[in-house]
């Protein structure tokens, strides 16, 4: 069965601090990744997707992941991170056979320090 | 403005007692789904639908049901609720083909005493 995990529970930074969140999946075939944002008391939001192509991309506020297909990771990065990037952070997987499954980690909690 | 819409947001029962959370979105996305939050759970997955009359169990569909009777709306019933379905729940939906990321709702707390 599919799965993704999301390394870090809880993570606490200072303003300015670069932010790199884990997040691996098991999937053997063709995957579409993605990143939510969700902030306090709010719904979802996307952050970022990854279809195929460049393996690096971009998405709103300044993030970025990389899509690692041999290690099965698509980590968040964020080079600065600012006091209002508090919030939680969902990675999630959908396998590109299962349109409408969609799948996701257990969250990171980011909680940045001013 | 392009949107999914639940009612209501904030929900308080008892057990045993039907109840129906509302979800509609105004895209004319094929796909719906609807989830549940639960701390250090994450999201988990109830049920989705691909389409009209179509729908398919997702991770945690045990104590649901689900309908798709229009392409606009995917209303989440619970039979006899329970405690244990206090919970976040999010519906969701996105088109069929191309971009595959989901558009959330505002959620709904529902709590079972």
């Amino acid at each position: 069965a599919q799965s993704v995990s999301q390394h870090n529970h809880h993570v606490i930074l200072s303003e300015a601090a670069s932010l790199e969140l884990g997040c691996n999946y098991s999937y053997g075939g063709t995957v579409n990744l993605f990143w939510y944002v969700q902030y306090p008391g709010q719904h979802l939001q996307l952050l970022l997707k990854y279809f195929s192509g460049d393996p690096l991309v971009k998405g709103i506020k300044g993030f970025e992941a990389e899509f690692i297909k041999s290690k099965f990771s698509f980590n968040l990065r964020k080079p600065s991170v600012q006091w209002s990037d508090t919030a939680e952070y969902f990675c999630a997987v959908n396998s590109y056979n299962q349109g409408g499954k969609l799948i996701f980690g257990q969250g990171t909690e980011l909680s940045v320090k001013p | 403005e392009a949107q999914v819409t639940q009612n209501p947001r904030y929900l308080i029962t008892v057990t045993g007692k039907k109840l129906t959370v509302t979800c509609s979105q105004n895209m004319n996305h094929e796909y719906m789904s609807w989830y549940r939050q639960d701390p250090g759970l994450g999201l988990r997955q109830i049920y989705y639908s691909m389409n009209v009359e179509v729908t398919d169990k997702g991770d945690v569909p045990e104590g649901y049901k689900v309908s798709r009777k229009e392409k606009r709306n995917f209303p989440l019933i619970l039979e006899s609720p329970s405690p244990n379905q206090t919970s976040l729940y999010f519906c969701a939906s996105r088109t069929g083909v191309g971009n595959y990321g989901y558009t959330f709702g505002s959620g709904t707390r529902l709590t079972v005493v």
